[in-house]
């Protein structure tokens, strides 16, 4: 069964660093997104992307936060000058909505990437 | 706005006894409701959905939910457990006024003794 994939695992970075987490979504899928889920807290929603332009996204996704679909398979999610509060886990999802509207097709998601900020 | 409020933090259940995760949604519209799995170190595996078809809704690994309008309810259940099932649950709405987003429930954790 296709899956989303996401890299790295684990990212450690200092402090007011730049980090990039990858996702490679399912082949066919038209919607992605990027969820985090702070420890002991509930996974939230940050952004949803579609036709290479962001579709959607929470009070929590401002302008240090960025994504991009550089080709045609991989979707990214940068984060600039990292803050403490930014260790979390970060999921990567994807629907296979065919057209233009999501409905009713279910979020798949990729195993995260534990990000932890020194 | 669309909500879901998962009843209990950590359900213990004995191995080869019936599980029961409770979820109770607010929806001012006929929602789509979703259940996932999180195993430790893991990601979010789709359990089961509820999409305004059936009200009874079977999923993976022996999992089923029913829809209950007038309960405003999408419990989880299970009639045996195995020890593999001990994870975390999330009940999971489809918000209605930006449907790229769902929301997720607090989660349960799912304790199996032997």
């Amino acid at each position: 069964e296709p899956e989303v994939t996401q890299t790295p695992s684990h990212q450690v970075t200092q402090m007011g660093q730049e980090v990039i987490l990858r996702c490679v979504p399912i082949s066919n899928h038209l919607y992605f997104y990027w969820y985090r889920q702070i420890l002991g807290q509930k996974v939230e929603f940050l952004v949803s992307f579609y036709n290479n332009e962001i579709s959607e996204k929470s009070e929590i996704f401002d302008d240090q936060f960025s994504v991009e679909r550089p080709d045609g398979s991989n979707f990214t999610l940068k984060i600039r000058s990292t803050k403490l509060e930014d260790s979390a886990m970060y999921f990567c999802a994807s629907s296979g909505e065919t057209t233009g509207v999501p409905g009713n097709q279910p979020q798949h998601f990729g195993d995260g990437t534990r990000l932890s900020i020194l | 706005a669309q909500s879901v409020t998962q009843l209990d933090s950590h359900v213990s259940v004995s191995e080869g006894t019936p599980v029961l995760l409770r979820c109770n949604y607010s929806s001012s519209y006929s929602p789509s409701l979703f259940w996932y799995v999180q195993h430790p170190n893991k990601g979010l595996q789709l359990l089961l959905k509820y999409t305004s078809a059936a009200t009874l809704v079977k999923g993976i690994n022996g999992f089923e939910a029913e829809f209950k309008k007038s309960e405003t309810s999408f419990h989880l259940t299970k009639p045996s457990a195995h020890m593999s099932d001990a994870a975390e649950y999330f009940c999971v709405v489809r918000s209605y006024s930006s449907a790229s987003k769902i929301i997720f429930g607090s989660g349960t954790r799912l304790s199996i003794r032997p």
